[in-house]
């Protein structure tokens, strides 16, 4: 089967750094994207990782290990509104590009 | 450029009666995805057309899903008879390319069913 897994919830202080995990197992595997999605909004692309290492974007980085079937986002100069639930997902892009998501990690951000 | 919108935001009926969902991508793109996510769960994709064809529509549940997207542009999604099982919120997605690695997402329809 195809799985995802991520942890449930992650709390973390304001200015703090932030790293959500997440292991998969996938057949057919091209990459690994996060997705940003605020309470009732619409889920946001963050970034994809198609080789190994880490990937910079402003405040959020995200890095792949395909050896270890593993790969995080890292938030850093946690903000309020970082709150929000990621989720990790593989595109199947020999499967139409369906998109296969983990259970979803909510990040609280404390004052 | 607009953003993929779906409609209605929320959704309230009672098991056995029938609801529809609609959903428009972005202009352009050819590709549109369903997706469901039960409360608590992961996002689990339901079906996904090319233009008006459907590609893929191993993830629907049962044969009281029904999708259409005739001429290619909005799609609706027919659940019917409802049942309870069937609450959580259903997204669309879209995206340009099947290799693009963005989909991007509507805000989803919560539905509730009683």
């Amino acid at each position: 089967g195809q799985s995802l897994e991520q942890p449930s919830e992650v709390t973390a202080v304001e200015g703090a750094i932030v790293q959500i995990n997440c292991t998969y197992q996938t057949s057919g595997f091209y990459g690994l994207s996060w997705y940003q999605q605020h309470d009732g909004g619409a889920p946001t692309f963050l970034s994809y990782n198609a080789l190994d290492g880490l990937e910079e974007t402003g405040r959020f980085s995200s890095f792949l290990s395909r050896s270890d079937s593993y790969g995080y986002l890292l938030l850093q100069e946690l903000q309020m509104k970082d709150s929000a639930s990621y989720f990790c997902a593989v595109p199947l892009y020999n499967q139409g590009g369906k998109l296969i998501f983990g259970q979803g990690t909510e990040l609280s951000v404390k004052p | 450029e607009a953003g993929v919108t779906q409609f209605p935001s929320h959704s309230v009926i009672e098991k056995g009666q029938t609801v529809t969902l609609r959903c428009d991508p972005i202009s352009g793109h050819d590709n549109l995805y369903w997706y469901r996510r039960v409360m608590g769960k992961e996002i689990k994709f339901l079906l996904h057309f090319v233009k008006e064809s459907k590609q893929d529509e191993s993830g629907m549940p049962n044969n009281r899903f029904l999708a259409e997207r005739t001429g290619g542009t909005y799609s609706t999604l027919k659940v019917q008879p409802a049942e309870l099982e069937d609450s959580g919120v259903y997204f669309c997605a879209s995206s340009q390319d099947i290799g693009r690695n963005e989909q991007f997402f509507g805000p989803g329809t919560r539905l509730t069913v009683l």
